[in-house]
């Protein structure tokens, strides 16, 4: 069965970056783009961007670009999403998600991982 | 972007009853859109894609309708398990967009 399984929650400082891992397994990893979502506390779902496992063509929302990066990694079935220059409002449950079979909604997603930035 | 609205807020339905959830979009997305269950603490689960079409294991009482910017969903016998939160989102043009939400509760 498809799974996608994330990395564990982290606490950073203001300014610092997060990395976080996504990895894939019950289908073929290099078939499907990942796309990467967040949801902060009390605001809606936000669509970050995503990235194409085969290829490695990303892309990112413009409230996002230039401080988010995602990449994956073929050999370890894995994507990762990283964010700098972290600030308060960062602060949210990121998840990574596989593109539906038949358009860019998200059939099946990752646990999320909670990242948390205080000083 | 496209601003996706939803309506109601939160929608108070007994057990048994129907249930029925509008979102409208700023402006057309055709049939991209797609609706999804949350609940508390839990990834966001697909419904419904391409406007109408249910996901794979996604009971019948789940159905989508619209296109363009009016889009609805409709329960059509509440379970005890349907009580979640809803979003719909699009994905016609880039960035994605997501609705803020209804909040599907007890009565």
């Amino acid at each position: 069965q498809v799974q996608l399984v994330q990395s564990g929650a982290e606490v950073k400082k203001p300014g610092a970056s997060v990395k976080v891992s996504c990895k894939a397994s019950g289908y073929t990893f290099t078939s499907y783009t990942i796309h990467w979502v967040r949801q902060a506390p009390g605001q809606r779902l936000e669509w970050m961007g995503w990235i194409n496992a085969g290829d490695g063509d990303a892309k990112y929302s413009p409230k996002f670009q230039g401080r988010v990066t995602i990449t994956r990694d073929t050999s370890a079935s894995t994507a990762y999403m990283e964010v700098s220059s972290l600030r308060s409002e960062d602060t949210a449950v990121y998840h990574c998600a596989r593109e539906g079979r038949y358009g860019e909604y998200a059939d099946y997603w990752g646990q999320g991982t909670l990242v948390t930035v205080s000083s | 972007e496209i601003v996706m609205t939803q309506s109601p807020a939160t929608l108070s339905v007994s057990p048994g009853e129907r249930a029925t959830l509008s979102c409208r979009a700023s402006q057309s997305v055709r049939s991209n859109l797609a609706w999804y269950q949350q609940k508390r603490g839990q990834a966001p689960r697909l419904l419904i894609y391409g406007a109408s079409t249910r996901a794979t294991g996604i009971p019948a009482r789940f159905s989508g309708s619209g296109s363009g910017t009016e889009f609805t969903l409709t329960i059509s016998s509440l379970q005890s398990e349907d009580f979640a939160v809803y979003y719909c989102q699009q994905y016609n043009d880039w960035p994605y967009t997501f609705g803020q939400g209804t909040k599907l509760e007890i009565k």
